[in-house]
């Protein structure tokens, strides 16, 4: 099993609907769980952390299923501006520090008017 | 806000030179990474640093070495460039203990000929 699962897309979604996407962790003494965004040719930026009982920022939720290792992301009423590779991100090793993030491959949306 | 800066946003050297990329963060952050995201790869980790004169290996440190004389900078060194370390390569930082979010530089786009 890889570390980090995400289906790479690319979804394409009417501007104003739900989309939801997963992914997957191998590592079940992961802590920290995030969703990065990253922009065509910019660098990944911190969208919101994943907490055990579940987040929502906005128009974005997310939720974290330990006992299956999954991560989600929902995002309600998509604007053109959501267009972007969402990027799910565990860090390495349990209790966090400097060890870093994995960072699974990203999943590509597309909004279209 | 925190700002993670580097060198060049473009380079192009030629096969067996020796390469230098550079970055310095102004937040007085302890740790810092060097990542190189290639397409269908995702983003693999280098080198990170979670103190001066301290590094550690991550996923992909062969043909890399890393410097940090300095809190603030970070550099990735390519002792002989190679047409495969043709890549885009992105630093980061993040707070010590944290295992958490980590801030971006801009990337440099390394073209190896």
């Amino acid at each position: 099993r890889k570390e980090v699962e995400q289906d790479p897309g690319p979804f394409n979604v009417p501007e104003g609907a739900t989309v939801a996407f997963n992914c997957t962790y191998s590592n079940s003494a992961s802590q920290s769980f995030f969703w990065y965004r990253q922009d065509c040719r910019k660098e990944p930026k911190l969208l919101m952390s994943v907490y055990s009982s579940g987040n929502e920022d906005g128009r974005f939720t997310a939720q974290l299923n330990r006992a299956s290792q999954y991560i989600s992301l929902l995002i309600r009423d998509s604007k053109l501006s959501d267009s972007a590779t969402y990027l799910c991100v565990v860090n390495r090793r349990s209790g966090g520090g400097a060890d870093g993030l994995t960072f699974g491959k990203g999943t590509h949306l597309i909004i279209q008017p | 806000d925190v700002k993670v800066t580097q060198s060049s946003r473009y380079l192009v050297k030629r096969t067996g030179e020796k390469v230098f990329l550079e970055c310095v963060q102004d937040m007085d952050h302890e740790n810092m990474f060097w990542y190189r995201q290639d397409p269908g790869l995702g983003l693999r980790l280098i080198y990170f640093s979670y103190d001066v004169k301290m590094k550690e290996k991550g996923d992909i440190p062969e043909g890399y070495s890393v410097s940090r004389e300095k809190k603030e900078r970070f550099s990735l060194i390519l002792e002989s460039a190679s047409t495969n370390q043709t890549s885009m390569y992105l630093c980061a930082s993040s707070l010590t203990g944290t295992g958490g979010e980590q801030y971006f530089g801009p990337g440099t786009r390394l073209t190896v000929t």
